[in-house]
């Protein structure tokens, strides 16, 4: 089994819908997640971090954790063409280390 | 301040010679990460440092791949007697210190293509 595992897609959203981006986790001792973005060619972007049970929201981002299902999501609301990238799931096991899903690719059409 | 730096941005060498990747963190950050990114997925963990000492190197492939920080900044990844699955994508990436909710940032990577 996977540390951290999430749907490879492509999900394709419509512009200005959202897209619901989902990551399950293994580790049930983890204590950090992250959400990175990640454009074709280009280096992880860190876009959310969420620590406790519940929801954290940043602009159109929403981050929802649940550690008791090991799950967390990401929700991308008013979805713009300028969203299309691969979004990773990270999980911090250990407190130093991540270990990444391999990434959620969001198609968003115009 | 700047963000973290690696170079060479690319690198292209045969089979069986010697590389050396180089990461410059966000000044001020004492944590240091290597990672590797094949296509398709996510980074894998390589190794990390705290200060000058690699605390982990647990996930380097083999005896091939060595990393240092002498002095507790810039660090280098060396590659010794390279094969062809060492291409792949390196990424460095700081955080300003290690341990619960370290938010970790990314370097542009060095993308390594062995011949």
């Amino acid at each position: 089994q996977k540390e951290v595992e999430q749907n490879s897609g492509p999900l394709s959203v419509p512009e200005g819908a959202i897209a619901s981006l989902n990551c399950t986790y293994s580790d049930r001792g983890s204590q950090s997640f992250f959400w990175y973005r990640q454009y074709s060619g280009k280096s992880p972007e860190l876009i959310m971090s969420i620590y406790s049970n519940g929801d954290k929201e940043d602009g159109r981002f929403t981050a929802q954790l649940n550690k008791a299902s090991q799950y967390v999501s990401l929700l991308i609301r008013d979805s713009q063409p300028s969203d299309s990238a691969t979004y990773l799931c990270a999980v911090n096991p250990n407190d130093y280390k991540l270990s990444f899903g391999a990434g959620t690719t969001v198609t968003v059409r115009a | 301040g700047a963000g973290v730096s690696q170079t060479p941005s690319n690198k292209v060498t045969e089979k069986g010679k010697y590389v050396e990747l180089r990461c410059d963190p966000i000044s001020g950050h004492t944590a240091l990460y290597w990672y590797r990114q094949s296509l398709g997925q996510g980074p894998e963990f390589l190794i990390y440092f705290q200060g000058t000492g690699a605390a982990d190197d647990s996930g380097l492939p083999n005896d091939r791949f060595f990393a240092v920080r002498p002095e507790g900044s810039v660090s280098t990844l060396k590659i010794q007697r390279t094969e062809r699955g060492d291409s792949a994508v390196y990424l460095c990436a700081s955080s300003l210190i290690a341990g619960p909710g370290n938010e970790q940032f990314f370097g542009p990577g060095t993308r390594l293509t062995v011949l």
